[in-house]
């Protein structure tokens, strides 16, 4: 299947501060891309879907001034918290999605990135 | 809301078939069915996609009935390795892509 990076997998970073998580489709591209969080013991929650080129939209409930994602590129999408707090604290997932040869789509995800917000 | 339910939890031996089944009623003409595994901590990794009748790769079955309003997903032979969250999902169709709505999956336990 295909491939999609996200990086990095762990970050800590201080109450206040903005952190960046990359998501990268290595071996298709992709013109929509989606970001996730996940609660411990909770399924996926989808934030927001992002298409190259243009403004992501964003689910009912997120702030879309704190959640920054921009999509520059087929092959990559990035989400930036914005001034961080211990309630960002999550698992973030990010996914790229491949159109099949029968028509369907598939979303392939990355590894995730552990966020923990002091 | 997620367009598909499915048993929160399932419990198999190693060397057993597992059987999972997902209703999904209210599925559209275009929409097709997808199964992801999920272990902790990991992001969800694809299983196998489906729009009628049966599809097969080589980790997995997947049945559909003529509705289509359910969906078995069938893994052979489960090892230990297996136990996993298991999530059915029916893509929303949108211009170019399908979004997903995830539910609350199968947890799956294999023991020895």
């Amino acid at each position: 299947g295909a491939v999609v990076s996200q990086h990095p997998s762990w970050v800590i970073c201080k109450s206040g501060t903005s952190v960046k998580i990359e998501c990268r489709s290595l071996d298709f591209q992709a013109t929509t891309m989606f970001w996730y969080r996940q609660f411990p013991k909770q399924s996926l929650m989808l934030m927001a879907t992002s298409n190259e080129g243009s403004k992501a939209t964003y689910e009912q409930g997120v702030e879309k001034d704190k959640f920054l994602i921009n999509h520059a590129s087929l092959t990559l999408s990035t989400l930036t918290v914005t001034s961080a707090h211990p309630e960002d604290s999550s698992f973030y997932i990010c996914s790229a999605s491949e159109i099949t040869s029968s028509g369907g789509h598939i979303q392939y995800f990355g590894a995730g990135t552990r966020l923990s917000v002091l | 809301l997620a367009k598909t339910t499915q048993p929160i939890s399932m419990d198999s031996y190693e060397g057993q078939e597992v059987n999972i089944t997902c209703s999904h009623n209210n599925i559209a003409t275009n929409d097709y069915i997808t199964w992801y595994q999920q272990f902790p901590s990991q992001g969800p990794r694809f299983i196998i996609q489906g729009y009628k009748t049966k599809v097969t790769n080589e980790v997995a079955s997947l049945f559909i009935p003529a509705d289509r309003k359910s969906s078995t997903l069938s893994l052979p032979r489960v090892s230990l390795s297996d136990t996993a969250v298991y999530y059915c999902l029916v893509g929303e169709e949108n211009t170019g892509f399908q979004k997903l709505v995830f539910g609350t999956g199968t947890r799956l336990l294999v023991s020895p």
